[in-house]
């Protein structure tokens, strides 16, 4: 069985600090994908890492794909309260289908 | 493009009634998937549609549910006899084939059983 372990589970940050946010495997996968969820609200497709070594950029969000497509992070430069929400990392596993594993995610708050 | 989106947003019921739910995909993805998300986890898979053909099904489906996509646009998630259990917060998901872990998600229906 497949899973994905997140941590921290819980962080709460002043406004302006940084933070790092893990999603860990023992088992490869062949994408990663990050989500922000809000309450009450569908997650939002954030970013797509599928090479392993993989860095990508989104405004003051980076994200990383380990080497070995394990385990990845997502970085947040000077966090501000709208990025408040639980963010839920997502593995690809190659079935017949485009199966979708996903981690039971980060709840961050920032406070301003 | 008008996104995924869910009805209703919300549902009360009470043990033992059936309720159905109703997921449209954006117009273009030809895949969908219905989860399930309790509070503190992330979303557990339930099932798997590419077109019409209901493909894939999770251990968690149980005898009591069930889902249809007649025509691979819309779908629908029904739930018999619902138990306390089954409270949850039900999220549908779509997704283009070639590009299928990206999946986007509607704002969910919230069900609570009482």
């Amino acid at each position: 069985t497949q899973l994905l372990e997140q941590s921290p589970q819980f962080l709460s940050i002043q406004e302006g600090e940084n933070l790092t946010v893990y999603c860990n495997s023992s088992s490869v996968f062949s994408s990663l994908q990050w989500y922000r969820q809000e309450p009450g609200e569908g997650p939002v497709l954030l970013v797509t890492v599928v090479t392993g070594g993989e860095v990508k950029k989104l405004k003051r969000l980076t994200f990383q794909f380990g080497d070995a497509r394990k385990d990845s992070s997502l970085h947040i430069t000077a966090a501000q309260p709208g990025d408040t929400g639980l963010y839920l990392c997502a593995g690809g596993v190659k079935t017949s289908y485009d199966k979708v594993i996903f981690g039971p995610g980060t709840s961050l708050s920032v406070i301003p | 493009d008008t996104g995924v989106s869910q009805d209703p947003r919300h549902k009360i019921t009470k043990r033992g009634q059936n309720v159905t739910f109703r997921c449209d995909p954006i117009s273009e993805h030809n895949r969908l998937y219905w989860y399930r998300q309790t509070l503190g986890q992330g979303p557990e898979f339930l099932t798997y549609f590419q077109n019409e053909a209901q493909l894939e099904k999770s251990r968690l489906l149980s005898d009591r549910f069930s889902a249809e996509r007649p025509k691979g646009s819309f779908s629908t998630l029904e739930i018999q006899r619902t138990e306390q259990g089954d409270s949850a917060m039900y999220l549908c998901a779509s997704s283009l084939g070639g590009r299928g872990y990206e999946q986007y998600f509607g704002p969910g229906t919230r069900l609570t059983v009482t």
